[in-house]
C-alpha cells in the first residue's frame, strides 16, 4: 500500500481561490516532500519539510506537517490557471537500512478555472 | 547536462520483445531512482542506486525487470519479454546525498512512455 495518501483525489476551483491538499502517511519519516506533475510526465520538486519542522513557506505555497497525526497539507494561495496540475506528496521513511527512496501517494488532480 | 535526461521519450513495442530505457542523471548526483507510473496513478518505486553500494531492488515487480548503473552516471532499465501490463511511464530521478540521508528533493527526467501492443 502507498505510504502517502492525498486527499482529495481531485479538486476544481476558480482562479484566485486558495487550494488545500492533504496527505496522510503511516510510518515515521525523515522528511516529506511535495511535487507537481504536468501532463503525466516529469515531476517538479516544490518543497521539502523535515520531521522537526511544522510549517514552511515558498512563494504562494505553504506546507504544514503534523507528525503526531502523520499528516501534511499543501496550501496554494491566490491560485492561477497555470497551477492546474497533479500534486503528489512523498515521504522519506525513517528506515534503518541505507535505502532511502521516496514513497509517493496517488496525487491530487487540481484544476484551476480561469 | 542541466537536468535528468531520459531516452527514448516514447517507445512502442510488441508483446514479448525486450526494451531498454536509459537515464542520464545530473552530474554529481550520487543517488538514482527508477519509478513506474501507470495512467492516472501515483509513482511506484522500482529500484534505487546510491554510489557504489548494492542497489535496492525491492520494488522490481518481476525477474523480467533489471537495471544497471555505471559508477555514478548512466543507468539502463531493461524489461524482458514485455507484457501489456508493463505499459506505463517510466520515470528516472537523481538526487544529492549528504551524510546518511538525501535531505534534498529529487530531480526527475521527463520519463519514457512505454506502450506494449
Amino acid at each position: 500500500s502507498q505510504q502517502g495518501e492525498e486527499d482529495p483525489q481531485a479538486l476544481s476551483i476558480q482562479e484566485g481561490e486558495n487550494a488545500t491538499m492533504n496527505c496522510s502517511y503511516k510510518t515515521s519519516i525523515n522528511n516529506l516532500q511535495w511535487y507537481r506533475q504536468n501532463s503525466g510526465r516529469g515531476l517538479v520538486h516544490l518543497i521539502l519539510i523535515r520531521s522537526n519542522e511544522r510549517e514552511k513557506h515558498s512563494g504562494r505555497l505553504r506546507v504544514t506537517l503534523d507528525t503526531s497525526k502523520k499528516s501534511s497539507s499543501l496550501l496554494i494561495t491566490a491560485s492561477r490557471a497555470a497551477d492546474t496540475a497533479s500534486y503528489f506528496c512523498a515521504t522519506d521513511a525513517d528506515r534503518n537500512n541505507a535505502g532511502n527512496m521516496l514513497t509517493f501517494g496517488g496525487g491530487t488532480r487540481l484544476m484551476v478555472k480561469p | 547536462g542541466a537536468g535528468v535526461s531520459q531516452s527514448p521519450s516514447n517507445k512502442v513495442t510488441e508483446k514479448g520483445k525486450d526494451v531498454e530505457l536509459r537515464c542520464d542523471p545530473i552530474s554529481g548526483h550520487t543517488a538514482l531512482y527508477w519509478y513506474r507510473q501507470r495512467l492516472g496513478q501515483g509513482l511506484e518505486f522500482l529500484i534505487y542506486f546510491q554510489g557504489n553500494s548494492a542497489p535496492d531492488k525491492s520494488g522490481l515487480p518481476s525477474d523480467r525487470f533489471s537495471a544497471e548503473r555505471t559508477g555514478e552516471s548512466v543507468s539502463t532499465l531493461t524489461i524482458q519479454r514485455t507484457q501489456q501490463e508493463d505499459s506505463a511511464v517510466y520515470l528516472c530521478a537523481s538526487s544529492l546525498v549528504q551524510g546518511a540521508r538525501p535531505n534534498y528533493g529529487y530531480t526527475f527526467g521527463s520519463g519514457t512512455r512505454l506502450t506494449v501492443v
